[in-house]
C-alpha cells in the first residue's frame, strides 16, 4: 500500500538550533516529492519539488534532499517565523500527503 | 502573480443542506485538485480534473460531486451535509507534470 510517513509529528527548537524533518515513502513509481509549509487555517504553501534521488533544493534556511526511500527537510538556524506545519507529498497518479510535522521555534 | 482563488472563504450550513464551493485555478493550469482537511489532519484527496475531465477520484463521498467547466474553474457540490463535513476545503492547481500543485486559501465549511 502506498504510504507517506513524516517524523517527528512535532518538533520544538530553540531559535538557531538546526534540525531535520523526515519524510519516508513507499509509493512505487514515484513521479516527484513535494514539500509544503502550512500555517493554521491557510492553504499549504509550496516550497520544493524533488524528482530524483540525490537531488537537493535550497531556499533561505531550508534545504530539501531526496533519496530512494525518503526525503529530509533541513532547517538551519531557524527563526520563530519558521514555526508552521511542514507537509510532504508524493506524486504517483495523485498526490499523497504525509501527516505533517508541526514545528515550533522558540525565541 | 495570480494565485488560486476559492470562494466563498467561509460557509456556514445546517445539516442536510447543500453547499457549492468554487475554485478558479491559476491561468494556464490544466489540472485541478480538491482536498478536504479536518482539524489537525493532513489534506485528504477528494477528486481531480485534467483538461475538464475527471482524472482521479479519492475518498469523496457519494453525496459530493464536482466538475470542471470550459473556463477551467471547478465547483464542488456537497449535498445532505453532515456535521462531519465541517472542514477546510482546498483547491489546488498545476500544469500536468510541471511540479507540485499550488493551493488556494481554502473554504472553511461549518455544518451546524
Amino acid at each position: 500500500e502506498d504510504q507517506v510517513t513524516q517524523s517527528p509529528e512535532a518538533l520544538r527548537l530553540q531559535e538557531g538550533e538546526s534540525s531535520s524533518l523526515n519524510c519516508s515513502y513507499t509509493v512505487s513509481g514515484l513521479r516527484g516529492l513535494f514539500w509544503y509549509r502550512q500555517d493554521p487555517g491557510k492553504g499549504p504553501e509550496f516550497l520544493f519539488t524533488l524528482y530524483s534521488a540525490g537531488e537537493e533544493k535550497e531556499k533561505e534556511r531550508l534545504k530539501a534532499t531526496l533519496t530512494k526511500k525518503e526525503s529530509f527537510l533541513h532547517i538551519t538556524a531557524p527563526k520563530p517565523e519558521d514555526s508552521a506545519t511542514y507537509l510532504c507529498a508524493v506524486l504517483r497518479n495523485q498526490f499523497y500527503f504525509g501527516t505533517g510535522t508541526s514545528l515550533t521555534v522558540i525565541p | 502573480a495570480a494565485g488560486v482563488i476559492q470562494s466563498p472563504r467561509h460557509l456556514i450550513k445546517e445539516k442536510r443542506e447543500t453547499a457549492t464551493l468554487k475554485c478558479y485555478p491559476i491561468p494556464r493550469h490544466d489540472t485541478v485538485y480538491w482536498y478536504q482537511q479536518g482539524p489537525g489532519q493532513d489534506p485528504q484527496f477528494l477528486i481531480s480534473f485534467y483538461e475538464k475531465m475527471q482524472s482521479d477520484k479519492g475518498s469523496i463521498p457519494d453525496r459530493f460531486s464536482a466538475q470542471q467547466f470550459s473556463d477551467y474553474h471547478s465547483e464542488l457540490n456537497m449535498s445532505s451535509l453532515e456535521l462531519g463535513d465541517s472542514a477546510l476545503y482546498f483547491c489546488a492547481s498545476t500544469r500536468k507534470s510541471a511540479g507540485g500543485p499550488l493551493f488556494g486559501p481554502g473554504t472553511r465549511l461549518t455544518v451546524l
